[in-house]
C-alpha cells in the first residue's frame, strides 16, 4: 500500500515550452501534496504545498505564476512548469500526506526528471 | 544555521557493520521525525517514523529520538551492499501545525562487500 505514481519519469523539452508533471496517490487519499525539487547531491527543497480543492501554498522565492499546481482530486497534484528555462532543470518529486495517519506520514513519488534544452 | 543538520559524508562501511546515521535540530516544535531511503535518481521510501522521543525498531534498523538534546539516529545491523544508498531524516511540527517536511541533506552510506 501507501504508493505514489509520476508521470512522466523523464522529460526533455525545448527553452519556452512548458511541461506538466502529474503525482497519483495509487492506494489512498491525499487531501495534502507537497511538491519538492532536488539538485545533485543535495537534499530535496519544498517548493509549495497543494491542498485538494484549494489553492496551493508556495515556499518563498518560488514564482507560483511559474509553477501552477492543480490539486483537482483526492489523488491527484500536477505541477506545471510554464515556459521552461535550462535552470529549470531539475529532479522533481512529489509526495502525498497519508490522510488517516497520526504521524504526518508522507511517501513519495519515483521523480521525474526535467532537462530544458 | 540550519533547522535540520545532518553530515553528508559518505560514510563507507564493510559488510555486517552496524551504521549510525544521525541528526541535529534546532526547532523545538519538531515533534515527528522519519527516516527515508533515496537510491540514486528515485525517489525517497520511508523508512521508519517516530513520535516524539524514544526507540522504534523494525527488522534490522532501530529509530531513536532525544528531544532533549534534540538528536535522532537511524541504526542499521548486519548492513548490507543493498543498504548503499541516500539516507534522509525528515521532521516536521505537531500534526494541526505545518505539515510539510523539514529534509536533513542526506548521508551516503557505501557497504562494501
Amino acid at each position: 500500500g501507501a504508493v505514489v505514481s509520476q508521470h512522466p519519469s523523464r522529460v526533455i523539452c525545448k527553452s519556452g515550452t512548458s511541461v506538466k508533471i502529474e503525482c497519483r496517490s495509487l492506494d489512498f487519499q491525499a487531501t495534502t501534496m507537497f511538491w519538492y525539487r532536488q539538485f545533485p547531491k543535495q537534499s530535496l527543497m519544498l517548493m509549495a504545498t497543494s491542498n485538494e480543492g484549494s489553492k496551493a501554498t508556495y515556499e518563498q522565492g518560488v514564482e507560483k505564476d511559474k509553477f501552477l499546481i492543480n490539486h483537482a482530486s483526492l489523488t491527484l497534484s500536477t505541477l506545471t512548469v510554464t515556459s521552461a528555462h535550462p535552470e529549470d532543470s531539475s529532479f522533481y518529486i512529489c509526495s502525498a500526506r497519508l490522510d488517516e495517519s497520526s504521524y504526518n506520514e508522507q511517501f513519495f513519488g519515483p521523480g521525474t526528471r526535467l532537462t530544458v534544452l | 544555521q540550519k533547522e535540520v543538520e545532518q553530515d553528508p559524508g559518505p560514510l563507507s562501511v564493510p559488510e555486517g557493520a552496524i551504521v549510525s546515521l544521525n541528526c541535529t535540530y534546532s526547532n523545538s516544535a519538531f515533534q515527528y521525525f522519519m527516516w527515508y531511503r533515496q537510491y540514486s535518481r528515485k525517489g525517497p521510501e520511508l523508512l521508519m517514523y517516530t513520535y516524539s522521543s524514544g526507540n522504534k525498531e523494525d527488522g534490522r534498523f532501530t529509530a531513536q529520538v532525544d528531544k532533549s538534546s534534540k538528536y535522532i539516529s537511524l541504526f542499521i545491523r548486519d548492513s548490507q551492499p543493498s543498504d548503499s544508498a541516500t539516507y534522509l531524516c525528515a521532521m516536521s511540527a505537531a500534526y494541526t501545525g505545518r505539515r510539510a517536511l523539514t529534509f536533513g541533506s542526506g548521508t551516503r552510506l557505501q557497504v562494501q562487500p
